[in-house]
């Protein structure tokens, strides 16, 4: 059973343009985080968010926890070809000690 | 030094072979973790260590040893592997198994042929 749900799975977008992407649960996470990967590489750690309704800003990229810990959010402006990759959120529950990752978005920004 | 080093980037081995993948981390990180990942999918946990004793196996088959020599190294020992274990095998490290906070290597490639 997947735990959290992302949407959009695929996006195809050109240079410039904002987008928004989303993950969802039915499940209350004691944090959450979003990473960005690269074709060939690891994932990179963007953000994570602890409290409800947080909203943490990275340059153009802004993040968002939902006030009941379920869901969370990521918004881009202004999107670069550089912004191209999978990008994942993972949720930790109770303790932590284990990440439980999303269902993944695979951003293409194009020029 | 925030960084996960995985040896190697690539490996290709037959189903009789016997290998191993390195990971090592100098951050001062207790807990150390390996994924599995396909094509297209997000990481599957695979193995949790926290200070250095194993805390989590995911139902790993027993082909796949994990071994953790001290608190900077993790390996992953491979044997009788099938095809349908080709994948990115990732490396991630964090402070300790309570700050999921996750730092990840470049993962091996792995081709099982």
């Amino acid at each position: 059973t997947q735990l959290l749900e992302q949407s959009p799975q695929f996006l195809s977008i050109q240079e410039g343009e904002n987008l928004t992407v989303y993950c969802n649960s039915s499940s209350v996470f004691s944090s959450l985080q979003w990473y960005r990967q690269e074709p060939g590489e690891g994932p990179v750690l963007l953000v994570t968010v602890v409290t409800g309704g947080e909203v943490k800003k990275l340059k153009r990229l802004t993040f968002q926890f939902g006030d009941a810990r379920k869901d969370s959010s990521l918004h881009i402006t202004a999107a670069q070809p550089g912004d191209t990759g999978l990008y994942l959120c993972a949720g930790a529950r109770g303790g932590g000690n284990k990440l439980t990752f999303g269902t993944g978005t695979q951003l293409k920004v194009e020029l | 030094d925030t960084e996960v080093t995985q040896t190697p980037k690539h490996l290709v081995m037959g189903m009789t072979n016997k290998k191993s993948l390195k990971c090592e981390q100098h951050m001062g990180h207790r807990a150390m973790y390996w994924y599995k990942q396909k094509a297209k999918k997000p990481p599957e946990l695979m193995f949790v260590y926290s200070y250095e004793k194993l805390s989590i196996n995911e139902s790993v088959p027993s082909r796949f040893s994990p071994e953790c020599p001290n608190s900077s190294l993790l390996n992953l020992h491979l044997h009788a592997l099938q095809p349908e274990d080709s994948a990115l095998y990732l490396c991630a490290s964090s402070m300790t198994v309570r700050f999921t906070e996750a730092f990840f290597g470049q993962g091996t490639r792995l081709t099982v042929v």
